[in-house]
């Protein structure tokens, strides 16, 4: 599968627990996104890289969360304290060099106890 | 900053019907407009985009239109199938020299009934 892949698919945990999300980009994209997705909603714009320089973050990106990509491949998305309202699907996208398209991962649904 | 408002929320149609879902931006420097198609537990498929340089573009039985005055772009499909339900998702960019976040708009459910 050389689509974008993201792990774990699924993560419960319970409220003050720190979690940590993988996502492993398309062969060669040096861009990469991240992306929240609540029920019925869109996608928001969190975060994005481009290798392994972090480059935008959103307001939505409170200290509680941090995100890297050490060697311009993978990135690794934590969130420290973790909050109820931190549930969400959390999604990675990425594109290559100056290209527009973004290809999505599938996810990994955060749920926050 | 940018802000996209989509509708409808939900449309059904029978199956071999037209579906048209609308979207509307606020900053008229956005000039990519991608259209994804999210299945239940399934990631957002980009199913075709435009630029602002462009008016229309077509790819077999899906569509979308610019209108840059108005900064309204809509998605068309035509003869539609049971397969076409799904979550559609609008998105506008203002790509810059290292990236383009999207701003998406909140989805439209799309039903076909068989």
């Amino acid at each position: 599968d050389t689509g974008v892949s993201q792990n774990p698919r699924h993560k419960i945990t319970k409220r003050g627990q720190n979690v940590t999300f993988r996502c492993d980009p398309i062969s060669e994209h040096n861009r990469l996104y991240w992306y929240r997705q609540t029920l019925g909603q869109g996608p928001e714009f969190l975060t994005y890289f481009q290798n392994e320089a972090q480059l935008e973050k959103s307001r939505l990106l409170s200290d509680r969360f941090s995100a890297e990509r050490p060697k311009g491949s993978f990135s690794t998305l934590e969130i420290q304290r973790t909050e109820q309202g931190d549930s969400a699907m959390y999604l990675c996208a990425s594109s290559f060099r100056e290209r527009y398209e973004q290809f999505f991962g599938p996810g990994t649904r955060l749920t926050v106890l | 900053g940018e802000n996209v408002e989509q509708h409808p929320s939900t449309l059904s149609v029978q199956e071999g019907d037209s579906a048209v879902i609308k979207c509307t931006y606020s900053d008229s420097a956005s000039n990519y407009f991608p259209w994804y198609k999210q299945e239940l537990g399934k990631r957002p498929q980009l199913i075709i985009d435009i630029r602002s340089n462009v008016g229309e573009k077509k790819d077999q039985r899906i569509a979308v239109t610019l209108n840059k005055t108005a900064k309204h772009f809509s998605l068309h499909i035509t003869e539609t199938q049971p397969e076409d339900s799904a979550v559609y998702f609008c998105a506008a960019s203002i790509p810059q020299e290292y990236g383009n976040k999207l701003v998406f708009g909140a989805g439209t459910i799309l039903r076909v009934k068989s």
